[in-house]
């Protein structure tokens, strides 16, 4: 079985402070993907990455980098954590391009105070 | 950019009523996927549509993929309180990695 795994359940910051939330995979998956969730707007795309080093933005960047320095592992970065990103961060993973399943973690959920 | 709705938003039924949901694109699509989050869960994959009109069952689950590729419905019969949850599809296009969600359907079935 293919296994997500996302560093933090539960983390509580305070407003300005570096978040970083990492997740890692064990199937040897190309695609990584971090999407934020909140109540009402399903699921949205931060970030995705199909290789490698490579990075691409999804439909909400803004605030929001990644790193992906080793294949198994996708990390997103708030630089400078704001109260409105506040949410529920689930990370996934896929191995086809755009016809495989996506595998998700657990999810993150971060409290910005 | 791509936009996807998916209606209703909300949904309660009675056990045993059938529940459908629906997802629209102003898009035509490669294909669409269709995952189940459970409360307090992540989303699960049911499965994936990729043929034009194409029809799948899984139990009691339906999915069905419009000929025109530009929208999808999943339909569940008779519903049980196993299928509480939030619904997504998630359509794709051609030439992009994205995978992207629409915004869900919440079914609540009360016994």
């Amino acid at each position: 079985d293919v296994k997500v795994t996302q560093s933090s359940r539960y983390l509580v910051k305070r407003t300005g402070e570096k978040v970083f939330l990492e997740c890692v995979q064990d199937m040897d998956h190309e695609n990584m993907f971090w999407y934020r969730q909140d109540p009402g707007l399903g699921l949205r795309l931060i970030y995705f990455s199909y290789d490698v080093k490579m990075k691409e933005k999804g439909d909400i960047p803004e605030g929001y980098s990644v790193s992906r320095e080793k294949k198994e592992r996708f990390s997103l970065i708030l630089e400078s954590a704001s109260t409105n990103q506040t949410s529920m961060y689930l990370c996934a993973t896929a191995w086809g391009v755009n016809t495989g399943e996506l595998f998700f973690g657990e999810g993150s959920r971060l409290t910005v105070l | 950019g791509q936009q996807v709705m998916q209606i209703p938003q909300y949904q309660h039924v009675q056990e045993g009523e059938d529940f459908t949901t629906y997802c629209n694109s102003s898009t035509t699509l490669s294909n669409i996927q269709w995952y189940k989050q459970r409360p307090g869960g992540h989303p699960v994959f049911l499965i994936q549509l990729v043929k034009s009109g194409e029809v799948k069952k899984q139990k009691r689950l339906t999915f069905q993929f419009g000929e025109a590729k530009k929208n999808s419905s999943l339909h569940i019969t008779a519903t049980q309180t196993t299928d509480v949850g939030t619904y997504f599809c998630a359509p794709t296009t051609s030439g992009t990695y994205k995978y992207i969600f629409g915004t869900g359907t919440r079914l609540k079935v009360l016994a």
